[in-house]
């Protein structure tokens, strides 16, 4: 079945510093891929999505790139804040339409000033 | 919007109590998705519903837990008897666009505690 990878955490960075946090999938077709972000004592949130192949999507700083040849969605910032500090989770939308999303496991960011 | 409201925000029982966690879904959202979090299992999709109707309960951990969405504008999920390993945070998401879009939007958790 349709599975997600994300490395495993925690990250920790410095104020400024370079953000990739590495996502690969397996999926039959092609599906839709995204970002969820997840601040202390909340729920998850919609950070960013891509529909195709060679799509980006990008939000607040933070970008992703829909590769199809590497099965991959890796997310990056270029300069991580403090309240970038949270938890990440690399999600796919089934191709056939009537399954829910599939969540990698997530991984916690800690930047320190 | 008020977004995915859920209550209680916490909640501490003890242990062989009944438990209930509502969900109000966004008006016009019509898939409505529970889900567990924990430090040991990460996030597990519990029971979801399209259209008010259970699709997929099969993450439903025991007999224990039971979900009821009986209207467009509500659902909850009830554990009885409640044990210790049920703590976590239980969330609730709807989507408007079905159940496969990405466009999930999350409450803000019921931290459930057993002692």
């Amino acid at each position: 079945g349709d599975s997600v990878t994300q490395m495993e955490g925690p990250v920790t960075l410095s104020e400024e510093a370079f953000l990739t946090i590495n996502c690969t999938y397996t999926a039959t077709g092609y599906p839709s891929l995204f970002w969820y972000v997840q601040y202390p004592g909340e729920g998850l949130q919609l950070l960013l999505k891509a529909t195709k192949a060679d799509d980006k999507g990008s939000n607040k700083g933070f970008e992703a790139t829909y590769r199809k040849e590497t099965t991959s969605f890796h997310l990056e910032k270029g300069s991580v804040q403090v309240s970038d500090s949270a938890v990440y989770f690399c999600a796919l939308s089934s191709t056939s339409g009537n399954t829910p999303l599939v969540f990698g496991k997530g991984t916690r960011l800690s930047v320190i000033a | 919007d008020a977004g995915v409201i859920q209550s209680p925000r916490h909640e501490v029982t003890e242990m062989g109590q009944e438990v209930t966690l509502r969900c109000k879904p966004i008006s016009g959202h019509n898939s409505l998705f529970w889900y567990r979090q924990t430090m040991m299992r990460g996030l597990e999709l519990l029971i979801y519903f399209n259209n008010n109707v259970p699709i997929d309960d099969s993450g439903m951990p025991e007999d224990r837990f039971s979900a009821k969405m009986p209207n467009a504008s509500f659902s909850t999920l009830k554990i009885q008897p409640s044990e210790p390993r049920d703590s976590a945070v239980y969330f609730c998401a709807s989507s408007r666009q079905g159940i496969a879009s990405g466009g999930y939007t999350f409450g803000s958790g019921t931290r459930l505690t057993v002692v």
